[in-house]
């Protein structure tokens, strides 16, 4: 069966600071990973996929996330943190098959000016 | 390019009652997912349509139940309403079944 783990329900970094969000996922196969980003009341808005290929991926905004076979993570950072990245953010992971996309419980990222 | 529109933007049903929600995916896309998120929580995946036909189906009873149209659009069903129910639907269309997910912006069902 398929699961995500986002082990942390918060995360605060100031301004201008990386920030790390962890992630960790279970699933048969090959993997299909993907971070989305919601802001209140609205719908999840996608930042990046992993699907193949180099373990770093980058996405918009500036987020990129690192792939870790060995660990089943799959890790976002940003190098320069800004206020306006305070959002909830969702880690998820589907596999090859593709009919299930499956979310982790969210992180809520506060970044301080 | 359209996105994905949901409607309506906001109900409120009574326990015991059935609701019909709406969803018109992004154009081209012909895969479309339904999500229940519970406030504080990710969304839980319910089922998801690629070309008119059920493709997988989350831990949700058969009073959850959908279609899908030739045009893509799609719409979620929920009979015999629980309190428990009580949450944002979102609708997200993929170009394919493991494409991103294009998300609508929600309808918020509260059940009283």
């Amino acid at each position: 069966a398929q699961s995500v783990a986002q082990p942390e329900d918060q995360v605060n970094v100031a301004e201008g600071n990386p920030l790390t969000v962890k992630c960790t996922y279970s699933v048969s196969g090959n993997p299909y990973l993907f971070w989305y980003v919601q802001y209140p009341n609205r719908g999840l808005q996608f930042l990046l996929k992993y699907i193949t290929g180099d373990n770093l991926v980058k996405g918009s905004y500036g987020f990129e996330a690192e792939f870790n076979k060995s660990q089943t993570s799959f890790h976002l950072k940003k190098p320069s943190a800004l206020v306006s990245d305070s959002a909830l953010y969702f880690c998820a992971v589907s596999n090859t098959g593709g009919f299930k996309t499956i979310f982790g419980a969210g992180t809520r990222l506060f970044v301080k000016a | 390019e359209t996105g994905v529109t949901q409607s309506p933007t906001h109900l409120i049903k009574t326990r015991g009652q059935q609701v019909t929600l709406r969803c018109s995916s992004q154009s081209g896309h012909n895969t479309v997912s339904w999500y229940q998120q519970a406030l504080g929580q990710g969304p839980q995946f319910i089922f998801q349509y690629y070309r008119e036909e059920e493709n997988g189906r989350g831990n949700f009873p058969p009073r959850f139940s959908g279609l899908q149209f030739p045009n893509y659009s799609s719409e979620l069903n929920v009979n015999a309403l629980e309190l428990d129910d009580s949450a944002l639907y979102l609708c997200a269309s993929s170009l394919d079944k493991n494409s991103p997910l294009h998300f609508g912006n929600g309808t918020r069902l509260t059940v009283t």
